[in-house]
């Protein structure tokens, strides 16, 4: 199975910060023959379900906030918030699709300083 | 509006059985392919099977396949998860997810699922 790692497992921010979160996969999320990295990015805020953010390591869904932004490819992957939002305090996870199981990285919650 | 909502969790002994249903609505269900994902504290979340748009090909993790079976209705516009021989370690958060070709882009509220004596 692919695992995926994700640090740091919880931030203190505050209100208007650039925020950074990484995820890394045990092995290549980029498929060679169209160049596509099988990463997701999902936000999950207390007693919700997941929310999809961004998908193909860098896509944003349609509705996701343009401060949200997705990078990476390979193993190497990071979403970064540029000016964190009080509605933003939430656990983020990446997920990998590149094999089955498709497996999660175990989060990176976001809380308020 | 997309909608998913799970039904059919419990409380249910080790070695029993509980089916868990998914009625969709806000889409057309026949052309999305759909998936089960739970949820624990410890394991975090974990893709347990999803099954093609028209129920053909179905794809379990490891340590369900045999015992877990999904399926869907698209008259009914439902899937379900026929979970069986259920272990303590199945106890957790069950959502129901739109899985269009990879992502999951849609998810229910999730179905509580206890397995204990």
């Amino acid at each position: 199975d692919i695992v995926m790692t994700q640090t740091p497992s919880s931030q203190a921010v505050s209100a208007g910060e650039k925020v950074t979160m990484s995820c890394k996969s045990s092995q290549s999320l980029l498929y060679s023959e169209n160049k596509k990295n099988y990463l997701a990015w999902y936000q999950q805020k207390p007693g919700q379900s997941p929310k999809l953010l961004i998908s193909w390591a860098s896509t944003r869904e349609s509705g996701v906030p343009d401060r949200f932004i997705g990078s990476g490819s390979g193993t190497d992957f990071t979403l970064t918030i540029s000016s964190v939002q009080a509605e933003d305090l939430a656990v983020y996870y990446c997920e990998q699709y590149y094999d089955t199981p498709y497996t999660f990285g175990a989060g990176t919650k976001l809380e308020l300083k | 509006e997309v909608q998913l909502v799970e039904s059919g969790g419990g409380l249910v002994q080790p070695g029993r059985s509980l089916k868990l249903s998914c009625a969709a609505s806000g889409f057309t269900f026949s052309n999305y392919g759909m998936a089960w994902v739970r949820q624990t504290p410890t394991k975090g979340l974990e893709w347990v099977a999803s099954i093609s748009t028209g129920g053909g090909n179905t794809y379990y993790r490891d340590s369900v396949k045999g015992r877990f079976t999904i399926s869907r209705d698209n008259a009914k516009n439902t899937q379900y998860l026929q979970m069986d021989s259920l272990r303590s370690e199945d106890t957790a958060t069950y959502y129901c997810a739109r899985h269009p070709s990879y992502v999951m882009d849609a998810w229910g509220q999730g179905a509580s699922v206890t397995v204990s004596s």
